[in-house]
């Protein structure tokens, strides 16, 4: 167990909605990432966000969006949902205490929410 | 921008055979790499990294990489392997907060 939690594990839901993903980091971890695991695709990172600011942006559609709030939890938020969204959603956090290192920092990844767009 | 190359996309070893999988990155500048393992329907772990200290890094489970920069190399080895090592491996490289993952290798143990 990481202490990284994601919720929920699994949604299923149609084109054109939009859905909500929730990460808990680990206690004292300031830094989320959010990745997107599919067959085609691989595994790409999407975001990060350190201590409620957003750090840095990887291939992540406008339609996508993130957050992180005070308690350091995060949320991605996916919107006008197609059939190619489907995918497995990580969240990975860190303790990224310094920029400068942040690069070595091990992130601690979450089991994953399986996003199914009908 | 950096990159990594899975050069194999299955590897199939028997019981107590030496495992390796192969890694190849591109970066301009001093990379951060390291090795993750995800077994189904689970989160990744971390296996090993290095970062700029010694070549050879040791990781849990018996697994150990060794960085070459002159081959732009970071493959990963175990001496010996065991039906639980069954699972697909991921080799990162990072720079600046940039991590950017591997295709996957799918590691098969027969017994």
């Amino acid at each position: 167990d990481s202490g990284v939690t994601q919720t929920p594990k699994h949604l299923i839901t149609a084109t054109g909605q939009r859905v909500t993903l929730r990460c808990s980091p680990r206690s004292g971890d300031l830094s989320v990432y959010w990745y997107q695991q599919s067959l085609d695709q691989g595994l790409q990172f999407l975001i990060q966000y350190y201590n409620g600011e957003e750090r840095a942006k990887g291939n992540i559609l406008e339609r996508f969006s993130a957050q992180q709030f005070p308690d350091l939890h995060s949320e991605l938020n996916l919107s006008s949902l197609e059939l190619g969204d489907s995918a497995l959603y990580f969240c990975a956090s860190s303790v990224t205490t310094s920029l400068r290192r942040e690069g070595y920092n091990e992130q601690f990844f979450g089991p994953g929410t399986r996003l199914t767009v009908l | 921008a950096q990159s990594v190359t899975q050069l194999d996309s299955h590897v199939s070893v028997s019981e107590g055979t030496p495992v390796l999988l192969r890694c190849n990155y591109s970066s301009s500048y001093s990379p951060s790499l390291f090795w993750y393992v995800q077994h189904p329907n689970k989160g990744l772990q971390l296996l090993l990294k290095y970062t700029s200290a010694a070549t050879l890094v040791k990781g849990i489970n018996g697994f150990e990489a060794e960085f070459k920069k002159s081959e732009t190399s970071f493959h990963l080895t175990k001496p010996s392997a065991h039906m639980s090592d069954a699972a697909e491996y991921f080799c990162v490289v990072s720079v600046n907060n940039d991590m950017r993952f591997g295709a996957g290798t799918r590691l098969t143990v027969k017994p």
